[in-house]
């Protein structure tokens, strides 16, 4: 079974708006973490936001946040007033304690904020 | 903040020669750095883990005797793609770990690989 499945292959959002991208996982993992990363055409990745599996509180940075939903497994993130430059390729991945340095990354979601 | 720098980052090379990539931790010690294969429009496969002073340890499917990996020091490790193929080109990408915290992790810019 796929660890981290991402949805949506590509997404369309209006500039200034908010676009919530989706990501589920699968683990019988109790400890694990959720990552967020951006990788813009220049195929750098930029973290963006992590997410405890013990933590209360969705995380939120900025204009990221990750909306974690833990009975559902999912772990979307929002980016509040989308700006041109948010235009990437945008990456979930979760690392399980048990297996603390791997990470495994979904398939991605190409993001195009139009102005 | 933690800055990886990643070493060609573009190289295109004939087929059947080696081509070595690097990745350094500029502003910390990375106990351990990771590398990472992209194929177009794709994820990234983890590929092999690397600690410091001790052999890599290499992904299922991964050819250890193609993909050489050395990490000499806390702030270097390097990938050598050996006899490159047009099959190998592809986008490789090393991640840093410096030891601490939930997210130590930082990634390099990567290196796009043609072979022609």
């Amino acid at each position: 079974a796929q660890k981290i499945t991402q949805t949506q292959p590509g997404m369309f959002v209006q500039e200034k708006e908010a676009v919530t991208l989706d990501c589920t996982y699968d683990t019988s993992d109790q400890s694990y973490g959720l990552f967020w990363y951006k990788q813009p055409s220049s195929g750098e990745m930029i973290f963006l936001i992590y997410q405890g599996s013990y933590d209360e509180q969705n995380a939120t940075e900025g204009r990221y946040s990750l909306n974690f939903q833990k009975a559902r497994k999912s772990a979307n993130l929002v980016i509040s007033a989308s700006q041109l430059g948010d235009s990437a390729m945008y990456f979930c991945a979760m690392r399980e304690l048990y297996n603390f340095n791997k990470f495994y990354f979904g398939s991605g979601t190409k993001l195009n904020v139009k102005p | 903040g933690a800055v990886v720098s990643q070493h060609p980052s573009r190289v295109i090379c004939k087929s059947g020669t080696s081509v070595k990539i690097e990745c350094r931790s500029l502003d910390f010690q990375a106990t351990t750095m990771f590398w990472y294969r992209q194929f177009p429009k794709q994820s990234l496969m983890l590929m092999a883990t690397s600690n410091e002073g001790s052999k890599a340890t290499y992904e299922q499917g991964v050819e250890k005797d193609k993909f050489l990996i050395n990490h000499a020091s806390l702030t270097l490790s390097t990938l050598t793609v050996t006899s490159a193929h047009p099959e190998d080109s592809s986008f490789y990408i090393c991640s840093a770990f410096n030891g601490q915290g939930t997210n130590g992790y930082t990634f390099g810019s990567g290196t796009r690989l043609t072979v022609v």
